[in-house]
């Protein structure tokens, strides 16, 4: 059974600081999806990597996969209080189902 | 870009009645549709796929009597909730799978059972 963690699951930083949310998985997948979800808000798609050694950057948000150690980051590079919420990394098992990690809240202070 | 309405966003009804959530992809063809539910500060629980003509297919733990799928067509696909009680109270969303193109979730529906 495919199982997905994240952690920290709560990140409290400061403003221009930089800091990396993590996430792994149990089996082979060909597929991760990063997300940010606002609160009472559905889910807004931030990048999606398909293949061990990708990285896609948008903004200050970099993502990267290692598909060898199930891995995959989300760094986040001099935070900005726009960037509070909660960010959620997602992989695709073999029968295509999309099993979501538990979400990492991230609260940017000024 | 690919599109799925959910309607409606919020409802809120008496314990014991009945509820349906609806999921339409407006500009592709939804095979596949996904239902989540999610409870306050936790993540998305997978609760049901849905292919178009055939059944449902429920995770465990999910009751299917009570969580009642339908997905006649490849643009529409709906979420019962039948005898409604306050643990149900929950913010539920579709997605629809679009195979290689990944996946698009719908705005989400708010239940509150009074």
């Amino acid at each position: 059974e495919l199982k997905v963690e994240q952690n920290p699951l709560f990140l409290s930083m400061q403003e221009g600081k930089n800091y990396t949310i993590y996430c792994n998985y149990s089996t082979t997948s060909d597929r991760l999806y990063w997300y940010r979800q606002d609160p009472g808000k559905s889910l807004e798609s931030l990048f999606v990597l398909l293949s061990n050694g990708a990285v896609k950057q948008e903004g200050r948000l970099m993502a990267s996969l290692d598909t060898k150690a199930r891995l995959s980051t989300l760094h986040i590079t001099a935070a900005v209080h726009d960037l509070s919420a909660t960010y959620f990394c997602a992989v695709v098992g073999n029968t295509g189902k999309l099993i979501f990690g538990q979400g990492t809240t991230l609260q940017v202070k000024p | 870009g690919a599109v799925v309405s959910q309607h409606p966003s919020w409802v809120i009804c008496k314990s014991g009645t009945s509820v349906k959530i609806e999921c339409r992809s407006l500009d592709f063809q939804a095979t596949t549709m996904f239902w989540y539910r999610q409870f306050p500060k936790q993540s998305l629980m997978l609760m049901a796929t849905s292919n178009e003509g055939s059944k449902a297919t429920y995770e465990q733990g999910v009751e299917k009597d009570k969580f009642l799928i339908n997905h006649a067509s490849l643009t529409l696909s709906t979420l019962t909730v039948t005898s409604a009680h306050p643990e149900d109270s929950s913010f539920y969303i579709c997605s629809g799978g679009r195979g290689n193109y990944g996946y698009t979730f719908g705005s989400g529906t708010r239940l509150t059972v009074v």
